[in-house]
């Protein structure tokens, strides 16, 4: 069974930073495109971040460019978001997502974790 | 970057009836390139549609897509108490690499 498990939110102070961790199993991790997708509060979900299987191709939004980096650990299984320079409007749930093998579409997220950005 | 346009924002339609949701690109979009995804609260998102009219693992018949160029649709034929939640539709493109739509909310009327 594939499984996505995110960890790592919390709530930081304006201007902090956090890393988030999302687990994979139930899959060849290292065959798989990932994403990172959030969500605020009551709103839709919005594309963050993209690596390609091997790592060598990666892209964020105009939102998250300069202060996110995503990463993954093929070995380990596991993808990563280092989030600095965290602002209010990055509170949000924070979801990692895998590619369809091949597509564009996302076929399976986790249950994703809250960060929360206040003073 | 391509604006993807959902409507109506809200649906309300009783269990049996049928719903249409429409999902408008500001520009030409690749089929291959538009996905929806069914959200229920406190869930995440599930996949339902790729490729445009492609159903995803384990959906059921009920669930159609179609369309082409800047308008898709998604129907589902006779809605089930389990699919009243939000949709939203998804494309693939360039900076940024991927869009949603701003999600459609089928509730019970």
């Amino acid at each position: 069974e594939v499984q996505l498990v995110e960890s790592g939110g919390g709530l930081v102070q304006p201007g902090g930073s956090l890393r988030l961790s999302c687990a994979a199993s139930g899959f060849t991790f290292s065959y798989y495109s990932m994403n990172w997708v959030r969500q605020a509060p009551g709103k839709g979900l919005e594309w963050v971040s993209f690596i390609t299987s091997g790592g060598s191709s990666i892209d964020y939004a105009d939102s998250v460019k300069g202060r996110f980096t995503i990463s993954r650990d093929n070995a380990k299984n596991s993808l990563y978001l280092q989030m600095n320079s965290l602002r209010d409007e990055d509170t949000a749930v924070y979801y990692c997502a895998r590619v369809v093998y091949g597509g564009y579409a996302f076929d399976y997220w986790g249950q994703g974790t809250l960060v929360t950005v206040s003073s | 970057e391509i604006v993807l346009t959902q409507s109506p924002g809200t649906l309300s339609l009783s269990p049996g009836e049928r719903a249409t949701l429409s999902c408008r690109a500001s520009q030409s979009v690749s089929s291959t390139y538009l996905a929806w995804y069914q959200q229920k609260p406190g869930q995440a998102p599930r996949l339902l549609m790729f490729g445009a009219s492609s159903r995803a693992t384990g959906i059921p018949d009920r669930f159609s897509g179609s369309g082409s160029g800047t308008d898709f649709t998604l129907t589902i034929t006779r809605l089930e108490p389990e699919d009243f939640a939000v949709y939203y539709c998804q494309q693939f493109g360039s900076s940024p690499l991927w869009t949603f739509g701003q999600g459609t909310k089928v509730e019970i009327k």
